[in-house]
């Protein structure tokens, strides 16, 4: 089955440590995207990448850094310049041409600091 | 002034109840709107997708766009338990730049 894979679904991180959320997809999908969900925040725009080698920052890219080596593959790393990582993460991804704008989102790694 | 905003609810209804879930938008550059449902701790997934204004049908679930009032609503009959979730209206005027609203919260008692 078509889809998009994230893990792990929990991840703590202690002070000081930088974790990589891994996501997957397997939807020959060229746009990539990662979200954060705080509780009453909605989600925001971390980083996306639109082709492979090539990636722009959302609204919240401080403290995050991602890498887009292969198509199907967008890691996310929190590192520790993020001083408030807990929360939900989400990837998701869309394709070209008509319907673009929809997204389809794997089901997301909870990340918690120790 | 947020982009989207979305009442967060919590919204508690009997099942077979008629829900009606709504938001507003600023930007009048929208052009594609959404509904997604997301269940506890998944990710959101993509329940309805209209582009302009109008409405769409598909089974239970209606979605309608008036660009005139900024306004989107989800409509979903015959409220089942299933329907428990949280929904996010998204809107967009191009790819890369979806706006969310931050969810209602939806629970259907039996």
């Amino acid at each position: 089955d078509g889809g998009i894979t994230q893990s792990p679904k929990y991840l703590f991180r202690k002070e000081g440590q930088n974790v990589t959320l891994s996501c997957e997809q397997n939807l020959n999908h060229d746009a990539m995207y990662w979200y954060r969900q705080d509780p009453g925040q909605g989600l925001r725009l971390i980083y996306y990448s639109q082709i492979v080698n090539d990636f722009q920052k959302g609204d919240i890219a401080e403290g995050y850094s991602v890498s887009r080596e292969k198509r199907e593959s967008f890691p996310l790393t929190v590192t520790s310049a993020q001083k408030n990582p807990t929360a939900f993460y989400l990837c998701a991804s869309s394709g070209t041409g008509a319907s673009n704008e929809k997204l389809f989102f794997g089901s997301g790694t909870q990340l918690s600091v120790l | 002034q947020k982009e989207v905003e979305q009442d967060p609810g919590p919204l508690s209804v009997p099942e077979g109840a008629i829900v009606s879930l709504n938001c507003t938008y600023s930007n009048s550059a929208f052009q594609y709107f959404m509904w997604y449902r997301q269940y506890s701790r998944k990710g959101p997934e993509l329940l309805m997708y209209t582009y302009s204004s109008g409405n769409k049908e598909d089974g239970r679930f209606t979605a309608q766009v008036d660009k005139s009032s900024k306004y989107i609503s989800l409509f979903i009959r015959d409220s089942q338990p299933s329907d428990s979730a949280t929904y996010l209206c998204a809107m967009t005027f191009g790819a890369n730049n979806l706006f969310f609203g931050t969810g209602t919260r939806l629970t259907v008692i039996p």
